[in-house]
């Protein structure tokens, strides 16, 4: 069964200095990984994902992410921070079968200090 | 394009009262459908999923239960409410068939607080 770890439910950064949010995944099948943003009380966006091919995913709003197999990890960053990247993200982890609802991290909170 | 409706925004129900959310999406068919709650500071806690109409999963057994009479329509309903059911209420959807990589797609949410 795969699982995502978040590490640190709660991340602040100075505005315009680097973002990285931690994802540690655990799977018995090569993974499909995917970071979503959430705003207060909206509901959850794509940021990117990462299914297969080329290991370094860029999305939206100037964020990244990079699959290591080796590390099991998944890290999102972005080189320089926003006022508006605060929000909460989450990484989840898919199986890749048909029908198989995805699995969140606990999700980890951005402040930026202006 | 697809898009996804919640109903109500926000709400708020004495502890023991009945409940009903509705999401509905637009769009597409045959759409796999999810409930998801988010309790303060617990992340995201899936309730129910379903891959069509009648079928439903149960993630987690309590007072909750999901149905879905339409193809498009997923309910969520309690008969008597419970402090602990206060929270964020997502519901989500991802494509049935085609690519074996099911993003799923998020509703706004409702806010529900039980008093």
């Amino acid at each position: 069964a795969q699982s995502v770890t978040q590490l640190g439910s709660h991340v602040s950064v100075s505005e315009g200095a680097l973002v990285l949010l931690r994802c540690n995944y655990s799977s018995s099948v090569p993974p499909y990984l995917f970071w979503y943003v959430q705003y207060p009380n909206q509901g959850l966006q794509l940021l990117l994902k990462y299914t297969t091919g080329a290991t370094l995913v860029k999305g939206i709003n100037g964020f990244e992410a990079e699959f290591k197999k080796s590390e099991t990890s998944f890290h999102l960053t972005k080189p320089s921070a926003h006022m508006s990247d605060a929000a909460e993200y989450f990484c989840a982890v898919s199986d890749g079968l048909r029908n198989t609802p995805l699995v969140f991290g606990k999700g980890t909170r951005l402040s930026v200090i202006a | 394009s697809q898009t996804i409706h919640q109903w109500p925004a926000t709400l708020v129900q004495p502890v023991g009262s009945p409940l009903s959310l509705e999401c509905t999406v637009e769009g597409t068919s045959n759409p796999n459908l999810y409930w998801y709650r988010q309790a303060a500071g617990r992340g995201l806690q899936l309730l129910f999923y379903s891959v069509g109409i009648g079928q439903i999963s149960s993630e987690v057994p309590q007072n909750l239960s999901a149905s879905r009479p339409q193809d498009r329509q997923f309910i969520l309903s309690s008969k008597k409410l419970l402090l602990s059911d206060s929270g964020f209420y997502l519901c989500a959807w991802s494509d049935h068939v085609g690519t074996a990589i099911d993003e799923q797609y998020f509703g706004p949410g409702t806010r529900l607080t039980v008093t």
